[in-house]
């Protein structure tokens, strides 16, 4: 059975660093790309990054481009996004998500089959 | 970067009709469309990739058709368990982007 489990969340003020893990199971991790999406509260989603299989691949969302790092640990099964200058705006629930698609050296895209149950980071003075 | 609309943005509807949703993309996506449901605290779940392939475990009144521009995701004969929101999701090219929701409510 196929598990992702987030953690790392928390409340952090503006500015500040915030390390997301996600540790994977039930699958051959190091097969498939992983992503971040994010939901502020009450919205809808948001894409923020994927990395590679092997890890060296990485793409990013306009809004988190340069302030965010994606990236994996293949024997430890776990993906982690760090964030970094962090504003009122990343408040969010972060969901990690096994990705079902392909990974280019231009682009890594595809659809999302199984997903972890999130972890909330709220940006706040 | 391509972006996706939806409509409606929301819809009420009875338990055994018929709903459709639209997902529009600004550029051609050929058939990279990708569905997902969302319950109130809950993670999405992938319904429906590839525009009309149904994920294993999805009951088949679900359906999605379309292709380059334009999209649609069919629920025939709604359930009550179906009450959710909906997002389409191209998978065409990155930064990968979803449409803003269609939240299904009981009429």
């Amino acid at each position: 059975e196929v598990q992702l489990l987030e953690s790392g969340g928390g409340l952090v003020q503006p500015g500040g660093s915030l390390r997301l893990s996600c540790a994977a199971s039930g699958f051959t991790f190091n097969y498939y790309a992983m992503t971040w999406v994010r939901q502020a509260p009450g919205k809808g989603l948001e894409w923020v990054s994927i990395v590679s299989g092997n890890g060296g691949d990485t793409y990013y969302g306009d809004s988190v481009k340069g302030r965010f790092t994606i990236s994996r640990d293949n024997p430890k099964s776990t993906v982690y996004l760090q964030m970094n200058s962090l504003r009122a705006g990343d408040t969010a629930i972060y969901y990690c998500a096994k990705v079902l698609g392909h990974c280019t050296s231009t682009s890594c895209s595809g659809y999302f089959d199984y997903w972890g149950q999130g972890t909330l980071v709220t940006v706040s003075s | 970067d391509i972006q996706m609309t939806q409509s409606p943005s929301s819809l009420s509807a009875s338990v055994g009709d018929r709903v459709t949703i639209t997902c529009r993309a600004s550029q051609s996506i050929n058939t990279y469309l990708n569905w997902y449901q969302q319950k109130p605290g809950k993670a999405p779940k992938l319904l429906i990739y590839a525009t009309l392939s149904l994920q294993s475990g999805v009951p088949s009144r679900f359906s999605g058709r379309g292709s380059g521009t334009d999209f649609t995701l069919t629920i025939n004969s709604l359930q009550s368990e179906d009450f959710a929101t909906y997002y389409c999701q191209q998978s065409f090219s990155t930064p990968l982007t979803f449409g803003g929701g269609t939240k299904v409510e009981i009429k």
